[in-house]
């Protein structure tokens, strides 16, 4: 597509839920970021994919949470578990290239945890 | 703690006031980007400027960068009240293969 897709754009979901958020990079980007951010709040970093390299996970704040890249395209973030205080907006960026530098980002996803 | 700070956290000016947000890292980077985001949704690239570069220009945008201070500032002209919206700084880690890490954001408020 034109653009980085996210889905859902929002989630509402009970506390000890699992919850699966998705997101569709631009075609041919090679590295893909996902952030955290709680309202009014900075973006925390959460995990980086680079091309077939191992993916740095240094930001996820627990085991509850995972990610994977599948076929180097198409990215899915799971939340095991839910807690209230996983509510937040959930951004996915790619980027073309270690070169170019510039992230381009999808709309979020908002999970609200009841 | 966090790689990148802006400061002010936030800031109020009239159209065609200049808007000046500074960001400051503690760390050794490669570049060091600046990001807009309007109502809490997705970031929009605004520029880029690499580490053996001191000044950048975009359109109304100027970007400086002192290595030596590990600071960096957004000079935004003329503001309209369409430039209302969060700025983030974020630098790219030296030596840490691509990672991104942004500050806290200065929110931006331009009144007509």
């Amino acid at each position: 597509g034109a653009g980085v897709s996210q889905s859902p754009s929002n989630k509402v979901t009970e506390k000890g839920k699992d919850v699966e958020l998705r997101c569709d990079p631009i075609s041919g980007h090679t590295a893909l970021y996902w952030y955290r951010q709680s309202l009014g709040q900075g973006l925390e970093f959460l995990i980086y994919f680079q091309g077939n390299s191992a993916p740095d996970k240094s930001g996820l704040p627990s085991d509850r949470f995972s990610a994977e890249r599948t076929g180097g395209s198409v990215s899915t973030l799971t939340i095991q578990r839910t807690q209230q205080e996983d509510s937040a907006v959930y951004l996915c960026a790619s980027v073309g290239g270690v070169n170019t530098g510039e992230l381009f980002f999808g709309e979020g996803s908002r999970l609200t945890v009841l | 703690s966090q790689q990148g700070e802006e400061d002010p956290q936030a800031l109020s000016i009239q159209e065609g006031e200049n808007a000046t947000m500074n960001c400051s890292y503690k760390t050794s980077i490669n570049n060091l980007q600046w990001y807009r985001q309007n109502s809490g949704r997705g970031l929009v690239h605004l520029i880029l400027i690499r580490s053996n570069e001191r000044e950048k220009h975009s359109g109304r945008l100027r970007v400086t960068l002192d290595t030596s201070k590990k600071s960096s500032s957004l000079l935004i002209t003329a503001s309209r009240a369409a430039d209302t919206a969060s700025y983030f700084c974020a630098t790219v880690l030296y030596n840490q293969g691509g990672k991104l890490i942004f500050g806290q954001g200065t929110e931006l408020s331009v009144k007509p």
